[in-house]
């Protein structure tokens, strides 16, 4: 059973930048077949997509946010991170990290972390 | 910016069926990327409850059940039960965007 699990500041000042893990279990990181994902939800509101790693290390970002945002794969220690400069309030969420399994015709999200809220406030 | 959008809420009473509806493009639905389908209960991660459009994950109730057509796919639920008022997303893959991206989320209550 695989599992993912998000750690991190729980806070963070604005203009600065969030840093996220997510330590995976129960499955190897480098194996074919799957994307690495990055998710965010404002309080009350819809699910984001904020970005994606291949088990080579290849992004690809949502355009809203790739000016900011880095991810990276540590295949050394099983897990991928996240990067999210500039921050603003407008970036308080909880951030979740999922798996997707690569399919043809369509890529779903099969494993999350529990989530964790990251709020921006001085 | 959902490029998939969803009613803000349903209801049904007791053992009715509701329909969930998740309108998309050209450059997502309509372009044959798969519908899937996700529960989220309150304070929790969303939870995978339709994949590839039709099909339900071991676990499951067959209660729930999806389809796609043309830009648009919907949810259904059968049978509703006090346990399925909760949040409901689709996700897709969009080719402009060149990521995947979720409905609005629909809340469903359990009149």
């Amino acid at each position: 059973q695989v599992q993912l699990q998000e750690s991190g500041p729980g806070l963070v000042k604005p203009s600065q930048t969030l840093s996220l893990s997510c330590a995976v279990s129960g499955g190897s990181i480098s194996s074919g077949g799957y994307y690495w994902n990055w998710v965010r939800q404002p309080a009350g509101k819809g699910l984001e997509w904020i970005g994606r790693l291949d088990t080579s290390g290849v992004t690809d970002y949502n355009p809203s946010l790739e000016s900011r945002v880095t991810m990276s794969l540590d295949t050394s220690k099983n897990l991928f991170s996240l990067k999210l400069n500039s921050v603003s309030a407008a970036d308080t969420a909880v951030y979740y990290c999922a798996r997707v399994i690569r399919l043809f015709g369509g890529n779903y999200f099969d494993y999350w972390g529990q989530g964790t809220l990251v709020t921006v406030s001085s | 910016q959902s490029v998939l959008t969803q009613p803000p809420s349903v209801s049904g009473a007791p053992g009715q069926t509701v329909t969930i509806s998740c309108t998309g493009s050209s450059s997502n639905i309509g372009a044959g990327y798969d519908v899937h389908w996700y529960q989220q209960l309150p304070g929790t991660a969303p939870k995978l409850l339709i994949h590839g459009n039709t099909n339900r994950p071991s676990g499951v109730p067959a209660r729930f059940s999806g389809s796609r057509s043309g830009t648009s796919a919907s949810l259904a639920i059968t049978g509703l039960q006090a346990e399925d008022e909760t949040d409901y997303y689709c996700q897709s893959y969009d080719t402009g965007l060149s990521g995947y991206v979720f409905g609005t989320g629909t809340k469903v209550t359990v009149l």
